[in-house]
């Protein structure tokens, strides 16, 4: 069964810093991982989709890397604003009775002003 | 291209009584999940729906269950409804492929 975890749970860091989010799978046999963006109380905004056969994949501010053998992936965040608030979540897409998503229970981010 | 909504945003039940969500998918996207995410919790599976036939599911007992519809929305249906079912209910639409998926804003239920 996969199993996904999220280090650390919260980080509360100055604006302007560079921070960075860990993930970590247990199986390696995945389709792609995927961080996602919520903001409290509301849906998931995608932010990047990394391929099993990839390494990165960057946007704007942020860059996701995925190790798929080692079962990880970072999140790097540049130059975080107190907008970059919010629960990051991390999601690996496996087959198991379904393509399915199985998702970390998140990293809550405050960048205080 | 307009993206995944779900309605009601918020629902308030009283246990025992049954719930029906709706969401309506992506345009171009005809498979959809259902997933529960509890407090501070990440989401889980419940089931996917595609050709509107159930193509897998979670572990979740049979009085959650769905309907997709040709337009390829869908429905979520819990019975019996107990206090822990208490969670934000999100859709997610995808292509057949399944590689990359779209979220609804999702819909908060709460059972006193």
């Amino acid at each position: 069964k996969q199993e996904v975890t999220q280090i650390p749970a919260a980080l509360s860091v100055p604006e302007g810093e560079n921070l960075v989010l860990n993930c970590s799978f247990t199986d390696s046999a995945i389709y792609n991982l995927q961080w996602f963006r919520q903001d409290p109380g509301k849906g998931l905004t995608s932010l990047l989709l990394i391929q099993s056969s990839q390494r990165e994949q960057t946007s704007g501010r942020l860059n996701a890397s995925l190790d798929k053998s080692s079962g990880r992936s970072t999140l790097y965040i540049a130059a975080s604003q107190p907008g970059d608030s919010a629960t990051y979540l991390c999601a690996v897409l496996t087959s198991g009775s379904a393509r399915q998503l199985t998702f970390g229970s998140g990293t809550q981010l405050t960048v205080l002003p | 291209e307009t993206g995944v909504t779900q309605s009601p945003t918020h629902l308030i039940k009283t246990r025992g009584q049954q719930v029906t969500l709706r969401c309506s998918s992506q345009s171009g996207h005809n498979t959809v999940s259902w997933y529960q995410q509890a407090l501070g919790q990440g989401p889980q599976f419940i089931f996917q729906y595609y050709r509107e036939e159930e193509n897998g599911r979670g572990n979740f007992p049979p009085r959650f269950s769905g309907l997709q519809f040709p337009n390829y929305s869908s429905e979520l249906n819990v019975n019996a409804l107990e206090l822990d079912d208490s969670a934000l209910y999100l859709c997610a639409s995808s292509s057949a492929g399944g590689y990359g998926y779209t979220f609804g804003s999702g819909t908060r239920l709460t059972v006193v």
